[in-house]
């Protein structure tokens, strides 16, 4: 089955500065991947999110990049905000019985310093 | 986007009773819906996928004689969390999407289960 590693598991950063989460993954048949964020007690929420047949994506602040060849993906965000405070989660999509499910890595806990 | 309401939010039983969770997606009909568990500070894990009037698929490690799963209708599915122990303590969150080849889940609000 599909195994996606994320790191770094924290990250702290100052407010305006940049922060990059790099995820790896195994399964070469995955074709999407999206990125959540979690607040603390929440619902993961989808932030943005990227097909195999693209590159990269830009949304704002937000940017991810795709390697298939190397297998890994990363979420770059630009004059991080305090508000961006959260955990980060990964997710590539892998195949069961069922169809199409997603595997998470293991999260990365953003700090934002104001 | 889609949303998808998950009861109860949290919830606290004794050990020994059993504890039913339901997810309703409110606005398209999911045929497949997915169960997570989520201990404190840890990922997402998988327990289980369903879809629509089948039986569910489990993970392996999960057991599934004690959480079990219902998807009865197109936006209704339940977990039943029977026998509670206090190691069933967790953050329990399920999503759905749209159909067999859809890729972007959409989650609840998830439901924190707290077994005394």
């Amino acid at each position: 089955g599909e195994n996606v590693e994320q790191h770094p598991s924290t990250l702290s950063v100052q407010e305006g500065d940049s922060a990059v989460i790099k995820c790896t993954y195994s399964d070469s048949a995955s074709n999407y991947f999206p990125w959540y964020k979690q607040e603390l007690g929440k619902r993961p929420q989808l932030i943005i999110d990227i097909r195999s047949n693209v590159g990269e994506k830009k949304d704002q602040r937000i940017a991810v990049t795709l390697n298939k060849t190397a297998k890994h993906f990363s979420l770059h965000i630009t004059e991080t905000q305090p508000e961006d405070s959260a955990v980060y989660f990964c997710a590539a999509t892998s195949y069961n019985n069922a169809g199409n499910m997603l595997t998470f890595g293991g999260g990365t806990r953003l700090m934002v310093k104001p | 986007g889609a949303v998808v309401s998950q009861h109860p939010s949290w919830v606290i039983c004794k050990s020994g009773t059993s504890v039913k969770i339901e997810c309703r997606s409110l606005d398209f009909q999911a045929t497949t819906m997915f169960w997570y568990r989520q201990f404190p500070k840890q990922s997402l894990m998988l327990m289980a996928t369903s879809n629509e009037g089948s039986k569910a698929t489990y993970e392996q490690g999960v057991e599934k004689d004690k959480f079990l799963i219902n998807h009865a209708s197109l936006t209704l599915s339940t977990l039943t969390v029977t026998s509670a122990h206090p190691e069933d303590s967790s953050f329990y969150i399920c999503s759905a999407r749209s159909g067999f080849g859809a890729t972007e889940a959409f989650f609840g609000q998830g439901t924190r289960l707290t077994v005394v």
